[in-house]
C-alpha cells in the first residue's frame, strides 16, 4: 500500500504562479524526498529533507517538513510549461530497510 | 558524470516467457533499487542490491528475482510472465547502503502480451 497520499491529484495553473503539493504519510522517518517524472519516464531527484530538518530550499523549491503532523509541502514558485510533470514524495520509514515508499502523485499542468 | 542507465528501453514478451533487464548504477554507488510502476499501483519497491547481496525485497512472488555483479550493475530477471508484469520498470542508485538519496535511471518499459 502507498504510505504518502500526495494532494491535489492534478493541478493546473498559468505561468508564473506558483504551485504547492502537499504529502501526507503513517509512519516515523528517517527522511521524505520529492521527485519528479515527465511522461512516464524515469524519475528525477528533487530534494530530500531530513527528520530533523523544518525547510529546505533549492533554486524555486521549497519543501517544509512537520513530522508531528507526518505531512510535507513542495511549493515550486514562479512555474514554467517545463515544471509540467507528475511530483512524487517518497519516504524512508524508520527500519524499513532502504525501501523508499511513494505516494500517488501529484499531476502539474502549467499553461502558458 | 553518466546518470543510471537502464536497458532495454523497450521490451515486449510472450506471457510465460522469461525477461532480463539491465542497469548500470552512477559510478561510484554501491546500492542498487529497483522499482515497479504499474498502471493504476504506482511505485512499488521490489529489490534493493548492496555490495553484491540482496539487502531488502518487496511484497512480489519468488518468480522476481535480480543479482548485482561485482561492477555493482544489476539485472532483474522476471520468470513465468505474466500480463500483470507490464510496466515500466526504474532502477535507481545510491552511494552507499546508508544513503537513501536515491537516483533513477529513465526505466524499461516491459510489455507482456
Amino acid at each position: 500500500s502507498q504510505q504518502g497520499e500526495e494532494d491535489p491529484q492534478a493541478l493546473s495553473i498559468q505561468e508564473g504562479e506558483n504551485a504547492t503539493m502537499n504529502c501526507s504519510y503513517k509512519t516515523s522517518i528517517n527522511n521524505l524526498q520529492w521527485y519528479r517524472q515527465n511522461s512516464g519516464r524515469g524519475l528525477v531527484h528533487l530534494i530530500l529533507i531530513r527528520s530533523n530538518e523544518r525547510e529546505k530550499h533549492s533554486g524555486r523549491l521549497r519543501v517544509t517538513l512537520d513530522t508531528s503532523k507526518k505531512s510535507s509541502s513542495l511549493l515550486i514558485t514562479a512555474s514554467r510549461a517545463a515544471d509540467t510533470a507528475s511530483y512524487f514524495c517518497a519516504t524512508d520509514a524508520k527500519g524499513g530497510g532502504n525501501k523508499l515508499t511513494f505516494g500517488t502523485g501529484t499531476q502539474l499542468k502549467v499553461e502558458l | 558524470e553518466a546518470g543510471v542507465t537502464q536497458s532495454p528501453t523497450h521490451l515486449i514478451k510472450t506471457r510465460g516467457q522469461q525477461a532480463t533487464l539491465r542497469c548500470s548504477p552512477i559510478s561510484g554507488h554501491t546500492s542498487v533499487y529497483w522499482y515497479q510502476q504499474a498502471l493504476g499501483l504506482g511505485l512499488q519497491f521490489l529489490l534493493w542490491y548492496d555490495e553484491g547481496e540482496e539487502r531488502n525485497r518487496g511484497n512480489f512472488p519468488p518468480r522476481f528475482s535480480g543479482r548485482q555483479f561485482p561492477n555493482y550493475s544489476s539485472e532483474l530477471n522476471v520468470n513465468a510472465l505474466e500480463l500483470e508484469d507490464s510496466a515500466l520498470y526504474l532502477c535507481a542508485s545510491s552511494s552507499d547502503r546508508a544513503r537513501t538519496e536515491a537516483f533513477f535511471g529513465q526505466g524499461t518499459r516491459l510489455t507482456v502480451v
